[in-house]
């Protein structure tokens, strides 16, 4: 089965400062995808970022970006400049290629981002 | 737009009834997933379906049942034998069949509690 990670209950920042969530997750599977959402005080659920395993480049949207370990099965999300709207519940995910579809999620960090 | 539209936004239920959460998407999607959100617990799977008339159990399937009748719409019930059904449940859809990877995207959740 996979697990994952995310040890960091809660988190704050200060505007326009930078932050790093951190995921890890188990498995013994070579090719899978990893995935952060994020989950506002409106709790729909939207994606961040994706990161293909068999690409060693770290993945890129605009201010987010992550630090993909495949070896130490590290899955990190840093924000950068982080903004007020930032706030919010981010999740890490885990899905393994063959299958196509079935996700498995972490529990959340609960970011805040202080004025 | 396409989208996900998941209703109620919020539902109430009495001791030993029924209650269905509607959820319907008009974005072609072949496979679409419930899931159950509790605090500190992350998101867990119910169920899911990847084509009509078809659907596998998920982690946590116990009193609850589904349907797919058509491809846009994939309804949750929440059985009486589900004994503690207060939480907040979120619908999602992906593609199949164009690599592998492709992201669940949601809708804006339903919050069932009981009388």
């Amino acid at each position: 089965a996979q697990t994952v990670t995310q040890s960091q209950p809660e988190m704050s920042v200060q505007e326009a400062e930078t932050v790093t969530l951190s995921c890890t997750y188990d498995t013994s599977e070579n090719n899978y995808y990893l995935f952060w959402y994020k989950q506002p005080p409106s709790r729909q659920m939207i994606l961040v970022i994706r990161q293909e395993a068999y690409k060693q480049q770290n993945a890129t949207e605009n201010r987010f970006s992550v630090n993909f370990q495949k070896a130490a099965k590290s899955f990190s999300l840093k924000i950068s400049d982080s903004q007020l709207g930032d706030t919010a519940m981010y999740f890490c995910a885990f899905m393994k290629s063959l299958t196509g579809n079935q996700f498995y999620f972490g529990t959340g960090t609960s970011l805040t981002v202080i004025p | 737009d396409g989208g996900i539209t998941q209703s109620p936004k919020y539902l109430f239920r009495k001791e030993g009834q029924n209650v269905t959460l509607s959820c319907e998407q008009n974005l072609n999607h072949d496979a679409m997933y419930w899931y159950r959100q509790d605090p500190g617990q992350g998101l867990r799977l119910i169920y899911y379906s990847q084509i009509v008339n078809d659907f596998q159990k998920g982690d946590i399937a116990e009193g609850y049942s589904v349907s797919r009748e058509k491809k846009e719409s994939f309804p949750l019930t929440v059985t009486s034998a589900q004994k503690n059904p207060t939480a907040f449940y979120l619908c999602a859809s992906s593609i199949l069949g164009q690599g592998a990877g492709q992201p669940q995207h949601f809708g804006d959740g339903t919050r069932l509690s009981i009388l």
